[in-house]
């Protein structure tokens, strides 16, 4: 089955910085990667996702990339706020039935 | 007007005990979902319903039995609760898990005692 893998495991940023979270897959058929942003205490939502089909994509200041070559793909955060804060988690869908995360990253943005 | 609903929010109970955890969904999705997040944040799956239709079950101990009475509902029933079994459980809805994601509730933490 897919194999999510996911880098680092924390980052801390200072505020007005760059952040980059890093997954690797390992079903070359897994052609959905979303990225979902958790707040203590929250539900995780989804905030942006990309296709297979896609090499890049961007909304505002987050970015996702995708090498389908390597497997991999990466969530791109600029001018990171204090609000970003939270645990990032890297999915796959698997079969088109179910997604399997990554073990998350909790970033910490310091202002 | 929450899309997806999980009751109850908070649930303490002894070892030994049994209870249950309601979802509802009102976005029309035929597919729901229960995750089980550990301390370390790790979202698992455990069931997945297509339709009142269970497509996935994963390892998980026979004390854990989900119920999907119609497509907009998915319950998960517990046995015999043990002390491992603390953690938040998510219940999630997708229409296209392959092209849209989950829209996820806003979990229920459990914690035996």
């Amino acid at each position: 089955g897919e194999n999510v893998e996911q880098h680092p495991s924390t980052l801390s940023v200072q505020e007005g910085d760059s952040a980059v979270i890093k997954c690797t897959y390992s079903d070359s058929a897994s052609n959905y990667f979303p990225w979902y942003k958790q707040e203590l205490g929250k539900r995780p939502q989804l905030i942006i996702d990309i296709r297979s089909n896609v090499g890049e994509k961007k909304d505002q200041r987050i970015a996702v990339t995708l090498n389908k070559t390597a497997k991999h793909f990466s969530l791109h955060i600029t001018e990171t706020q204090p609000e970003d804060s939270a645990v990032y988690f890297c999915a796959a869908s698997e079969y088109g039935n179910k997604l399997v995360f990554g073990a998350g990253t909790i970033l910490r943005v310091k202002s | 007007d929450t899309a997806v609903s999980q009751t109850p929010k908070y649930l303490v109970t002894q070892m030994g005990n049994d209870k249950s955890i309601k979802c509802e969904q009102n976005l029309g999705h035929d597919t729901m979902y229960w995750y089980k997040q550990d301390s370390k944040k790790f979202l698992k799956i455990m069931f997945s319903y297509n339709n009142k239709e269970l497509i996935i079950n994963e390892t998980v101990p026979n004390r854990f039995s989900p119920k999907s009475p119609d497509k907009a509902h998915l319950n998960l029933h517990i046995n015999s609760l043990e002390l491992g079994d603390s953690a938040v459980y998510f219940c999630a809805s997708s229409q296209d898990p392959g092209r849209r994601g989950y829209t996820f509730g806003s979990g229920t933490r459990l914690t035996v005692v």
